[in-house]
C-alpha cells in the first residue's frame, strides 16, 4: 500500500461546480499536511497547508481528520484556470521528509 | 523560475552514458532535494541534503549519486544511465516548514 493515496481521477466538472478531492495516508506519525498544485508539464507549487481545525483560502477549503488519517480539498465555483493536478503531501517525523501522493487530475470544462 | 535553476531542461542519453543534472539556488536555504516524477507514481525522493557537505538517501537512490559542495548547488549524477531512469527530475528546496519550492524540472530520456 502506498503511504499517501489519492483518487487519480480525472475529475471533469463544469465551470462553477464544486468538487472535492480526498487523500488518505498510512503513517499515523505524519506531522504536516499540504496540498500542492501542478499544471501540465510544470513544477508543483504549494496551494495551501492543511490544519487540524480546517482552513480556507478563498474558494479552497482544506480539512484534516487525524483519527481517520484523511485529508480533503474542496474547490467551490470552479474556474477554467483550476484545471491541474492536485497533489496531497504529508511530512514524516522531523518535518523534512515530504511524501507525495500520485495526484488527482481536475479538468474544468466551459 | 526565480530562486531554483535546473540545467539542462531536456536531455536524451543512450544506455550506459553518464550525465549530471545541476541545481542552483539563490534563496540561501539549507535543505535541498532531488525528486523524480513518473506517471502514476507521484514524486519520489532520490536524495536529500540538509546542509552543505551532507547528503542522505531517499526512497529511490539506486543508480544515482549527489554532491553538495556548497550551500548554493546540489547536483545529481547518473553514472551509467538506464531506460528505467527516464523521468522528469525536480530539484527543490525547503523554504519554510512544509513548503517545498521547486525548479522547473529536467526531462531525461534514456534510450
Amino acid at each position: 500500500r502506498k503511504e499517501v493515496e489519492q483518487d487519480p481521477g480525472p475529475f471533469n466538472v463544469p465551470e462553477g461546480a464544486t468538487v472535492a478531492f480526498n487523500c488518505t495516508y498510512s503513517n499515523s506519525a505524519s506531522q504536516s499536511f499540504f496540498w500542492y498544485r501542478q499544471d501540465c508539464r510544470k513544477e508543483p507549487k504549494l496551494l495551501m497547508s492543511v490544519y487540524s481545525s480546517g482552513n480556507e483560502d478563498g474558494r479552497f477549503t482544506a480539512q484534516l481528520n487525524r483519527a481517520s488519517q484523511y485529508i480533503s480539498l474542496l474547490i467551490r465555483d470552479s474556474k477554467l484556470s483550476d484545471s491541474a493536478t492536485y497533489l496531497c503531501v504529508v511530512t514524516r517525523s522531523g518535518g523534512q521528509n515530504f511524501v507525495f501522493g500520485p495526484g488527482t487530475r481536475l479538468s474544468v470544462l466551459p | 523560475n526565480a530562486g531554483v535553476t535546473q540545467t539542462p531542461k531536456f536531455q536524451v542519453l543512450k544506455t550506459g552514458q553518464s550525465m549530471t543534472l545541476q541545481c542552483a539556488q539563490d534563496m540561501n536555504h539549507n535543505s535541498m532535494y532531488w525528486y523524480r516524477q513518473d506517471p502514476g507514481m507521484g514524486l519520489r525522493l532520490i536524495y536529500y541534503s540538509a546542509s552543505e557537505g551532507t547528503t542522505d538517501k531517499g526512497e529511490v537512490p539506486n543508480g544515482y549519486n549527489v554532491s553538495r559542495l556548497n550551500k548554493r548547488e546540489f547536483s545529481l549524477r547518473l553514472e551509467s544511465a538506464a531506460p528505467s531512469q527516464t523521468s522528469v527530475y525536480f530539484c527543490a528546496l525547503s523554504v519554510n516548514t512544509g513548503e517545498l519550492f521547486f525548479g522547473e524540472g529536467s526531462r531525461l530520456t534514456v534510450l
